[in-house]
């Protein structure tokens, strides 16, 4: 069975700060990775994703995260935010034929 | 880009009426539609997984009777949800995974309260 662990639940930081969301996952094999972001009343949109390859991805809004296969981790980043990004964030592994999402991390941008 | 809708987007019901959920991909086939059910503050539960033409595949805890699903074309997938109870008041959210990607397209939600 697959799992995904979301380090932070709630992150306050003010605009212009750096972000780092950390996500672990335990499945024996290959995975598919993901970063799903959900504004306030909005749907889940996919921020980014990791099939293969590059182990760093960049995704939409300036958001990257990096794959690091001996951790099991795939941390989500922006070098600096905006109010804008003021959302809740998951991370998703599909390991077998599901996705599995992480309990989720809110962050606040204060202005 | 890939669009999937949920109607309705609320729904209030008495309690022992069956509602039904429509999720549709709008631009795009899917062969595969996820529902998923999140409580608040928690992340999202996998519910089932329903293939075009074919039964679901329900997962662990999640009674198959209670919540049916139907898949019937390449574009819509149907979730009912039978004799609601107060208890099964949350927020129903579908997806679905484009016929020739990996990626899945997640719905607005439903938001169900049974009274």
């Amino acid at each position: 069975a697959q799992s995904v662990s979301q380090h932070n639940h709630h992150v306050i930081l003010s605009e212009a700060a750096s972000l780092e969301l950390g996500c672990n996952y335990s499945y024996g094999g290959t995975v598919n990775l993901f970063w799903y972001v959900q504004y306030p009343g909005q749907h889940l949109q996919l921020l980014l994703k990791y099939f293969s390859g590059d182990p760093l991805v960049k995704g939409i809004k300036g958001f990257e995260a990096e794959f690091i296969k001996s951790k099991f981790s795939f941390n989500l980043r922006k070098p600096s935010v905006q109010w804008s990004d003021t959302a809740e964030y998951f991370c998703a592994v599909r390991g077998d034929y599901k996705l599995s999402f992480g309990a989720g991390t809110t962050v606040t941008v204060r202005a | 880009g890939a669009v999937v809708s949920q109607h309705p987007s609320r729904v209030i019901c008495k309690s022992g009426t069956s509602v039904k959920i429509e999720c549709r991909s709008l631009d795009f086939q899917a062969t595969t539609m996820f529902w998923y059910r999140q409580f608040p503050k928690q992340s999202l539960m996998l519910m089932a997984t329903s293939n075009e033409g074919s039964k679901a595949t329900y997962e662990q805890g999640v009674e198959k009777d209670k919540f049916l699903i139907n898949h019937a074309s390449l574009t819509l997938s149907t979730l009912t949800v039978t004799s609601a109870h107060p208890e099964d008041s949350s927020f129903y959210i579908c997806s679905a995974r484009h016929r020739y990607q990996e990626t899945q397209y997640f719905g607005p939600g439903t938001r169900l309260l049974v009274l």
